[in-house]
């Protein structure tokens, strides 16, 4: 049973679609995170979410926005795509200020 | 956010060898000190959470120290195995607020049979 999970797991779209990552932790956790992966292999944060507070990394373009349904759900949504948007996506989510749990990545492809 | 530096940036280790290796990081506003380690092709996994000074935790031949005076925190393997070969990724917390860890650029360890 997944703990984090993330779909899809690749993702190739052209330049200028729309496209969202769909993010589910069945963990209980009160927090939720999108990272990115670099072409540096850097893990980066995005953002980070309870239904409380969300916090925007200033980096961030605001063709990117989170979503959440639920307390368990944090999708992402990226707007006008562009190829310097292809990475590897990570969701992870935590119970207050404890370890993370990741999900296993979605490999975005822009073309 | 806190900035972090990990130290050495890769290592190649021979399989049954020591090691470690450093995380440092801003000693003011801290609150916790993670560590996770990272196969290539995997996610993240964690290791530890660290929060007082002089802590030392340990899991398995892994272990690591935490010195908040001064900023920097210690991994160590003992008697490397191949299945260690991973990135090893610090991320120190600050107080307060629910803004995500602030990643360090991690160590590149590989064990050589």
């Amino acid at each position: 049973d997944t703990a984090v999970s993330q779909t899809p797991k690749y993702l190739v779209t052209q330049m200028g679609n729309d496209k969202s990552i769909k993010c589910e932790q069945n963990l209980g956790h009160d927090t939720m995170y999108w990272y990115k992966q670099d072409s540096k292999k850097f893990l980066k944060i995005m953002f980070s979410y309870n239904n409380k507070e969300l916090i925007i990394n200033e980096t961030v373009p605001n063709r990117f926005s989170p979503k959440s349904p639920d307390k368990a759900h944090l999708n992402l949504h990226i707007n006008s795509l562009e190829l310097g948007d292809s990475a590897v996506y990570f969701c992870a989510s935590s119970q207050m200020q404890g370890s993370y749990t990741f999900g296993s990545g979605t490999r975005l492809t822009v073309v | 956010i806190l900035n972090v530096e990990q130290s050495p940036q890769s290592l190649h280790v021979q399989e049954g060898d020591s090691t470690n290796f450093t995380c440092s990081f801003p000693s003011s506003n801290f609150y916790a000190l993670h560590w996770y380690r990272w196969e290539t092709a995997k996610s993240p996994e964690a290791l530890f959470v660290m929060t007082l000074n002089g802590d030392e935790k340990k899991k398995g031949r892994i272990s690591a120290t935490l010195n908040t005076k001064e900023g920097y925190s210690y991994l160590y393997i003992k008697g490397s195995q191949p299945e260690d070969s991973a990135t090893y990724l610090c991320a120190p917390r600050g107080g307060g607020g629910a803004d995500g860890l602030t990643f360090g650029k991690g160590t590149h360890l590989i064990i050589q049979p």
